[in-house]
């Protein structure tokens, strides 16, 4: 059956470093994969989507890289803020009525 | 641009009576709109696909009689719980996707519902 898994511990990093989200996936073929983030009590919110012909993708401090063959994304996060804890979901889509599979999301904590 | 509302934000009802909550893109046009529920500490999950002016495609194991999803505009989704149990208690997310195209969903901010 389908599956997506992410980081499965919450990740907590020290403000300025690189935090990077793992998402890894199987039987499944997406056409493209989108990273949204998430804060208590409130709906996701896009952030970037990558495209089965697309390696790499970036948007000012975040940085998504797409391996179809491990069949997984890697969401980096640089010089991270504390702002920046949420927890951050990645979603599977294919051309077929834009339906999204979404992963468990991972916590991330942006220590000062 | 690429706002979506809900409402009500927080619901409480008794066991029995039916919840309407409404989904509205605020600056663009949905054809298609989608229904998540989510419960603490987990993923999304998808409910049912919603079609301006067609019926809505649930997914497996969503009874289509208890949810009742009306999109009648190209703004306009809502969801019906009916006859609301407390295990329908949760937090009812809808998202849509611009008419003109375009794989981004643009979430609402969800609806918290709790069942008594």
């Amino acid at each position: 059956s389908q599956k997506i898994e992410q980081n499965s511990e919450a990740l907590n990093i020290q403000e300025g470093k690189t935090a990077t989200l793992t998402c890894n996936y199987t039987n499944y073929s997406p056409a493209y994969l989108q990273w949204y983030r998430q804060d208590p009590g409130r709906g996701p919110v896009f952030l970037l989507l990558i495209r089965e012909n697309e390696k790499e993708k970036r948007k000012e401090r975040l940085k998504v890289t797409f391996d179809t063959t491990l069949k997984q994304s890697l969401f980096h996060i640089t010089a991270s803020q504390p702002a920046d804890s949420a927890t951050y979901l990645c979603a599977l889509g294919t051309n077929q009525g834009g339906k999204l599979i979404f992963g468990q999301g991972t916590e991330l904590s942006v220590k000062p | 641009g690429a706002v979506v509302s809900q409402h009500p934000s927080r619901v409480i009802c008794k066991s029995g009576t039916s919840v309407k909550i409404e989904c509205r893109s605020l600056d663009f046009q949905a054809t298609t709109m989608f229904w998540y529920r989510q419960f603490p500490k987990q993923s999304l999950m998808l409910m049912a696909t919603s079609n301006e002016g067609s019926k809505a495609t649930y997914e497996q194991g969503v009874e289509k009689d208890k949810f009742l999803i009306n999109h009648a505009s190209l703004t306009l989704s809502t969801l019906t719980v009916t006859s609301a149990h407390p295990e329908d208690s949760s937090f009812y997310i809808c998202s849509a996707t611009r008419t003109s195209g375009g794989e981004t969903q643009y979430f609402g901010p969800g609806t918290r519902l709790l069942v008594l």
